[in-house]
C-alpha cells in the first residue's frame, strides 16, 4: 500500500492568502485525522472524521480553519485567510476504527510557511 | 482532560548504550499508551504500545514499562544504533471512552558514533 498521501509537501504563501492541504488516506481505513505540529505545542489534533463524518473538531483553532471529507479517499484542510502563526507542519493520519487504542498511520506532512 | 509530560526533550547517548525516555500522565482512567518514532522529514510511526493490564512489554531492542499507581511510563532502547536517531513521542488515551490520543512534546534522541 502507498500509505497516507499528502500534498503539497511544502507551501510558502503570504499572509491573507488561502491555503488548501490535501490528504488521501489508506484504502479501507474509516477514520481520518488532521494534526498540526509546532515546536511550542507539539502534536495537536485539529479534527477527526469517522466514515467521512466530522466527529470532533474541538481542536480547530478558529473559523479560519475548515476541513472536509467528501468521500472515503479524500480530505482537505483549508485556511482562509492564512496568518504567520499558522506556520507549522500539518499531518494527516488514518486508521481502522475510532480515536483511541488503534494505530495511527501518518502521512509525511505538509510544511506550511506563511510570510 | 488528559495531560502528558515527556522528559527529556533532548537526549544524546553513545552508540551501543541504552536510552530511556520517561512520560507521566494525569488522567488515571487512561489505559492505552503508544510510542511513536518520527524520523526527519517523515510522519510519526507507531513502534510499540502498552495497555493498562500489563506492566511491561518488549519487542527486540525496545521495551515499555508502565506504573499505573505513579501514572508514569517509560521507553527503553538497548544497544542503540545510528538508525535509532529520531524524535520519540509518548501518548495516552482511554480506549473505553474512545478519547483522543494526547501526545507528549517529544524527545529528540541523538545516537553518537
Amino acid at each position: 500500500d502507498a500509505g497516507v498521501i499528502q500534498s503539497p509537501r511544502h507551501e510558502v504563501t503570504e499572509m491573507g492568502q488561502e491555503v488548501t492541504l490535501r490528504c488521501k488516506p489508506i484504502s479501507g481505513h474509516n477514520s481520518l485525522f488532521w494534526y498540526r505540529q509546532t515546536m511550542m505545542r507539539g502534536l495537536e489534533l485539529l479534527i477527526y472524521f469517522n466514515n467521512n463524518v466530522p466527529i470532533d473538531d474541538s481542536g480547530m483553532p478558529e473559523d479560519r480553519f475548515s476541513a472536509k471529507m467528501p468521500n472515503a479517499s479524500f480530505s482537505t484542510l483549508k485556511i482562509q485567510p492564512s496568518e504567520p502563526r499558522d506556520s507549522a507542519v500539518y499531518f494527516c493520519a488514518s486508521s481502522l476504527g475510532g480515536l483511541a487504542g488503534v494505530e495511527l498511520f501518518f502521512g509525511e506532512g505538509s510544511r506550511l510557511t506563511v510570510l | 482532560g488528559e495531560n502528558v509530560e515527556q522528559h527529556p526533550s533532548t537526549l544524546s547517548v553513545q552508540e551501543g548504550d541504552s536510552a530511556v525516555i520517561k512520560c507521566t500522565y494525569s488522567d488515571s482512567a487512561s489505559n492505552y499508551f503508544p510510542w511513536y518514532k518520527q524520523e526527519l522529514g517523515k510522519g510519526p510511526q507507531l513502534i510499540i504500545d502498552i495497555r493498562s493490564n500489563v506492566g511491561e512489554k518488549k519487542d527486540q531492542r525496545i521495551a515499555v514499562t508502565l506504573n499505573k499507581t505513579a501514572k508514569h511510563f517509560s521507553l527503553h532502547i538497548t544497544e542503540t544504533q545510528p538508525e535509532d536517531s529520531a524524535v520519540y513521542f509518548c501518548a495516552a488515551s482511554n480506549r473505553n471512552r474512545d478519547d483522543k490520543i494526547i501526545f507528549g512534546k517529544g524527545t529528540r534522541l541523538h545516537i553518537l558514533p
